[in-house]
């Protein structure tokens, strides 16, 4: 299957850890890339290559994956992390990239 | 510092075509992929097809193969999306996004809308 799988929302207390999963064959072999998205904007990445970050990423934000799941993590969740998390691979032929169907994260 | 600029919001009929341009600065175009991904209204990110900017080759997502076409303009540093036979579900924002196994950064967006 080249479909990625995201649980549509999650939330998390103020300053609490949360994780928000993707799930898909084609994580076996590969890590996937994390986006955030803000009502209005355009993605961000915030994890790339497992778990890397961009400059200007906090380093609250961490990458893992076990199998044919990978997380992103949010340690010390604040306000201004809320917003769609989207995770991204190629699919399981290599040429082409699938977009899990995001998670909707509210920071309560 | 690198941006990638859209060109602006389009209105089109059903039937029609558009093509949507995305403007790179701040590094050396032809040394990256450009990526296209679109979100329609209140749903997630779908893929759409990527260009090597050094050669032109290209790749399509199999839903759009056929009604898709990117292509790119060197010396303008700059891509192009033509979504051909519009229909009403194509309405949506386009991305165009720089990178290969990770898009960054990403242009600000462009909104079609395709109504009668």
């Amino acid at each position: 299957s080249s479909e990625l799988t995201q649980d549509p929302s999650v939330s998390v207390a103020l300053g609490q850890t949360v994780r928000i999963t993707c799930q898909g064959d084609t994580l076996k072999n590969s890590h996937p890339t994390w986006y955030q998205q803000k009502p209005g904007q355009a993605p961000l990445l915030v994890i790339y290559n497992k778990n890397d970050r961009p400059s200007g990423i906090p380093d609250r934000f961490s990458g893992s994956s076990s199998g044919d799941t990978a997380s992103l993590t949010i340690t010390g969740a604040q306000a201004e992390d809320e917003g769609d998390y989207y995770c991204n691979s190629r699919d399981t032929s290599g040429n082409q990239w699938v977009f899990g169907g995001g998670t909707k994260l509210t920071v309560l | 510092q690198v941006h990638l600029v859209q060109s602006g919001a389009e209105v089109e009929n059903p039937g029609a075509s558009v093509k949507v341009s995305c403007q790179a600065s701040g590094y050396t175009f032809t040394t990256y992929p450009l990526q296209w991904v679109r979100q329609a209204p209140g749903q997630g990110l779908e893929w759409m097809g990527w260009i090597n900017a050094a050669n032109g080759n290209t790749k399509y997502s199999q839903k759009f193969q056929g009604r898709v076409t990117i292509t790119r303009d060197t010396s303008a540093n700059t891509a192009y999306l033509t979504l051909s036979r519009l229909k009403s579900e194509d309405t949506a924002v386009y991305y165009c996004a720089r990178g290969n196994d990770w898009f960054d950064p990403w242009g600000q967006g462009t909104l079609v809308i395709v109504s009668s």
